[in-house]
């Protein structure tokens, strides 16, 4: 099973930020936290990644709070490319049995 | 830098049959990992193979096997296909740093008839 848990659907306004968060109440010290997403028939793609410190690239900002239980993507500007499944995976390394959840469906409305 | 390349993108199978996909990774990218994804079971982990060893396995059963070249380039392989194994076959590829991130290919759409 999944170690994260997210919900299955959110809506965000084209130009607002959208924040998608993510439990993970069970994360052992030396796991990460990563974020990918799926366009419809597309591979996954990489976001970003983190261990405990709050992480920003161009893409996207992780918050991860300081217990570590819970986490935010941040898509400071949401357009109507964003529109996708985001997905959040706990792992300690990105390739050992990598476990999906079912995800995100984030809408982005015009 | 080119991406990860999966063949055939497109594949109609009938049960029974067994089918050969192809992944060939990012250069310099020595793990490989495969995945099938279902509207009803989502993206599911099949195997990893790094250095042409297979390091991890999913819960599949053994009809689903897999092989990696001394160029890292990986097949996998289903056997005596059923209905229930048409799926968006994804292969993910890694450079072999643990924290990096993987690189997902288009995937192959496997339809069994």
């Amino acid at each position: 099973d999944a170690k994260t848990t997210q919900p299955p659907s959110m809506d965000c306004a084209e130009g607002r930020a959208a924040n998608l968060p993510c439990n993970h109440s069970t994360i052992s010290g030396n796991e990460y936290v990563y974020w990918y997403r799926q366009i419809h028939s597309q591979g996954p793609q990489y976001i970003i990644h983190g261990l405990k410190n709050n992480e920003t690239n161009e893409m996207a900002s992780l918050i991860i709070t300081e217990d570590r239980k819970s986490s935010t993507l941040i898509l400071p500007h949401a357009t109507l490319r964003d529109t996708a499944v985001y997905y959040c995976i706990v792992t300690e390394t990105s390739y050992d049995k990598v476990i999906f959840g079912p995800g995100t469906s984030l809408s982005v409305i015009p | 830098k080119a991406g990860v390349t999966q063949t055939p993108r497109y594949l109609i199978k009938t049960r029974g049959q067994q089918v050969t996909l192809s992944c060939s990774p990012i250069s310099g990218h020595r793990s490989v990992s495969w995945y099938q994804q279902t509207p009803g079971q989502g993206l599911q982990f099949l195997f990893e193979y790094f250095s042409e060893t297979q390091r991890n396995k999913g819960n599949f059963p053994g009809r689903f096997s897999g092989r990696q070249f001394s160029n890292s380039r990986s097949e996998m392989n289903v056997s005596t296909l059923e209905l229930g194994d048409s799926a968006l076959y994804l292969c993910a590829t890694h450079p072999g740093l643990s924290a990096a991130e993987q690189f997902f290919g288009p995937g192959t759409r496997l339809t069994v008839l």
